[in-house]
């Protein structure tokens, strides 16, 4: 089946750090993928999608490319602030259901 | 606020009772989705539906849980006869269907049981 493996955290970085959040998938078909993002308090939410393969999502200074060849889609931001200090999640969705990875918990410090 | 919404927010409960939490979608959506997340996991997927058809339900729906979406608008889960096991945040979402792909989700309705 489905499923989405997403780099183990907890990532501690200091501001105006660069930011890598690996995402490996397995699929049968051709999924979209996503990620999602979750601030303290607050509802998962989506920050970016991908719908096919060589596409690259975009949102916030944040970027992931559908990676058909290596089954990847890696999240990345060149300079990270305190403010996207939250959960991210790696999903992928198959038009029938969105399946998620486990998480991963950003920290930024000043 | 034209968001999902769940409610409660919280229940606690004893082992052995039934709870029964609410949602509310997005009112265009036609999809809706429930999940349960427990701590330092991500979500996993429940059971779907398609305005009020149940289209998949997960292996990790117990004959215990069962939901409804009776006019395709607003949505429940009970869980009967709760174990501690099933404490957890219960996460609602909705989304338009085939195409964006993408869920709105609510804040979610935390679980105790105790």
């Amino acid at each position: 089946g489905n499923s989405v493996t997403q780099m183990e955290g907890p990532v501690t970085l200091s501001e105006e750090a660069f930011l890598t959040i690996n995402c490996t998938y397995t699929a049968t078909g051709y999924p979209s993928l996503f990620w999602y993002v979750q601030y303290p308090g607050e509802g998962l939410q989506l920050l970016l999608k991908a719908t096919k393969a060589d596409d690259k999502g975009s949102n916030k200074g944040f970027e992931a490319t559908y990676r058909k060849e290596t089954t990847s889609f890696h999240l990345e931001k060149g300079s990270v602030q305190v403010s996207d200090s939250a959960v991210y999640f790696c999903a992928l969705s198959d038009s029938e259901d969105m399946r998620f990875g486990a998480g991963t918990r950003l920290t930024v410090k000043p | 606020d034209t968001g999902v919404s769940q409610d409660p927010r919280h229940k606690i409960t004893k082992r052995g009772q039934n709870v029964t939490f609410r949602c509310d979608p997005i009112s265009e959506h036609n999809r809706l989705y429930w999940y349960r997340q427990t701590l330092g996991q991500g979500p996993e997927f429940l059971t779907y539906f398609q305005n009020e058809a149940q289209l998949e339900k997960s292996r990790l729906l117990s004959d215990r849980f069962s939901a409804e979406r009776p006019k395709g608008s607003f949505s429940t889960l009970e869980i009967q006869r709760t174990e501690q096991g099933d404490s957890a945040m219960y996460l609602c979402a909705s989304s338009l269907g085939v195409g964006t792909g993408e869920l709105f989700f609510g804040e979610g309705s935390r679980l105790t049981v105790l």
